[in-house]
């Protein structure tokens, strides 16, 4: 069954760092998340992505991060300077079409440790 | 306003039990759809069931079913015959409609943690 992959699994980096969380979605889909998940706390939607551009972002998405796909398959969350308070997991989603019924398919996500 | 509430923060059950856990949600919107996940010790967000605002019937998929109340604004999610393995987070979430808008983010809710004993 056709899956989200994430990598890396776990991504420890120092605090004013540069990451790059990678996820390649499911073939067929067209649409594409972040999310993130502060340990403990609720998945909290960061952008979603279509058609090469940002559909929409929330306002955790500051300037700090930018997501891109660079090619047919891959798509990036690039955090510039990471701060203690970015520690958390990440997770990319993507999903087939649009609309109501539009399932979103999530990785087994990233867990991003800032020290 | 909390968009999605789940008001049990941990919920028990024996092996081959049935066990309901609690979601509400509120939006102004007529389409939605509203979904759960589960998130094992290990992380990452499986979907389980999804029930769209205008379906007239209840979501099933295997063990699990939506019990949906469009009146309450209720979207309870039903684990039959529990198994150890259903040990998990449980999210609820919820999208508001538009299509081709770009609005496709999903609301999630506190999660519930289930605990599924021998």
């Amino acid at each position: 069954e056709p899956e989200v992959t994430q990598t890396p699994s776990h991504q420890v980096t120092q605090m004013g760092q540069e990451v790059i969380l990678r996820c390649v979605p499911i073939s067929n889909h067209l649409y594409f998340y972040w999310y993130r998940q502060i340990l403990g706390q609720k998945v909290e939607f960061l952008v979603s992505f279509y058609n090469n551009e940002i559909s929409e972002k929330s306002e955790i998405f500051d300037d700090q991060f930018s997501v891109e796909r660079p090619d047919g398959s891959n798509f990036t969350l690039k955090i510039r300077s990471t701060k203690l308070e970015d520690s958390a997991m990440y997770f990319c989603a993507s999903s087939p079409r649009t609309g109501v019924k539009n399932i979103q398919y999530f990785g087994a996500g990233t867990r991003l440790s800032v020290l | 306003a909390q968009k999605i509430t789940q008001t049990q923060p941990g919920m028990f059950v024996q092996e081959k039990e049935a066990v309901t856990l609690d979601c509400t949600y509120d939006t102004s919107d007529p389409s939605y759809g509203l979904f759960w996940y589960k998130q094992p010790s290990s992380g990452e967000m499986i979907f389980l069931i999804y029930q769209g605002s205008y379906d007239q019937q209840n979501a099933t998929e295997g063990r699990y079913s939506l019990n949906f109340q469009k009146a309450r604004k209720s979207a309870n999610l039903v684990i039959s015959a529990s198994q150890l393995g259903d040990s998990a987070m449980y999210f609820c979430a919820m999208r508001e409609g538009g299509t081709n808008t770009g609005f496709q983010k999903l609301v999630f809710g506190t999660g519930t943690r289930l605990l599924v004993s021998p």
